[in-house]
């Protein structure tokens, strides 16, 4: 049973365009979302999270809107750079315990 | 501040064999975590160690065990290893109830 989901492998978008990475979940205790990016042979980095009590944060280029309704959120880069290409993972904990993560989507930044 | 760090980088074992990783945490964290992160899929929660105990654990046989040291670093071991196990296992290190954690770059760990 996945609770959280990227239902997208792998996104293509050219420089400078917005990209939107989705993330779905199914378990309605989480409260706390992040987002990791990964380049190859490298382990995550976080990239920016959002708590449950908002339903949008902004760290520069960077931004994640969260639907509790909906059980949804979002990462939109703008403007987005080649740089940028990576596996982004979607992930997810409630009340604090351990993270679930989702299969991740792999982005390319076309120049 | 060297970050999270892990040894060895890539390893290869036999089916049946025993593995110990290792991981050091970044300076200042008292809690480690464990994934697994088989290919294409995303990393999977193995355990959680503060103050030298097991915290939380995820959905793993008994044949994944744990030990964390007063220096706060820490080390995974796996028995009776399985083809299945192969995989990326990273460590996560954060402060206990933060919800921000830092990765290392991960063991690569190969069952032949």
């Amino acid at each position: 049973d996945q609770q959280v989901k990227q239902n997208s492998p792998s996104l293509s978008v050219q420089e400078g365009r917005i990209s939107i990475l989705n993330c779905d979940y199914t378990n309605s205790m989480f409260d706390y979302f992040l987002w990791y990016k990964k380049y190859p042979a490298e382990g995550p980095t976080f990239l920016i999270s959002i708590s449950s009590i908002k339903d949008k944060n902004e760290d520069g280029r960077f931004t994640v809107f969260l639907n509790k309704s909906a059980k949804h959120l979002s990462l939109h880069i703008v403007p987005s750079q080649p740089g940028d290409s990576a596996v982004y993972f979607c992930a997810a904990s409630a009340s604090g315990q351990n993270f679930v993560f989702g299969p991740g989507t792999r982005l390319s930044v076309l120049p | 501040d060297a970050g999270v760090t892990q040894s060895p980088t890539h390893l290869i074992k036999t089916r049946g064999q025993q593995v110990t990783l290792r991981c050091s945490p970044k300076s200042g964290h008292d809690t480690v975590s464990w994934y697994q992160q088989a290919l294409g899929q995303g990393p999977q929660f193995i355990f959680q160690y503060y103050e030298e105990e097991e915290r939380q654990r995820g959905n793993f046989p008994d044949r994944f065990s744990g030990h964390q040291f007063p220096n706060y670093s820490s080390e995974l071991n796996v028995n009776a290893l399985l083809l299945g196990d192969s995989a990326l296992y990273l460590c996560a290190s954060s402060l206990l109830r933060s919800t921000e954690a830092f990765f290392g770059q991960g063991t690569r760990l190969t069952v032949v």
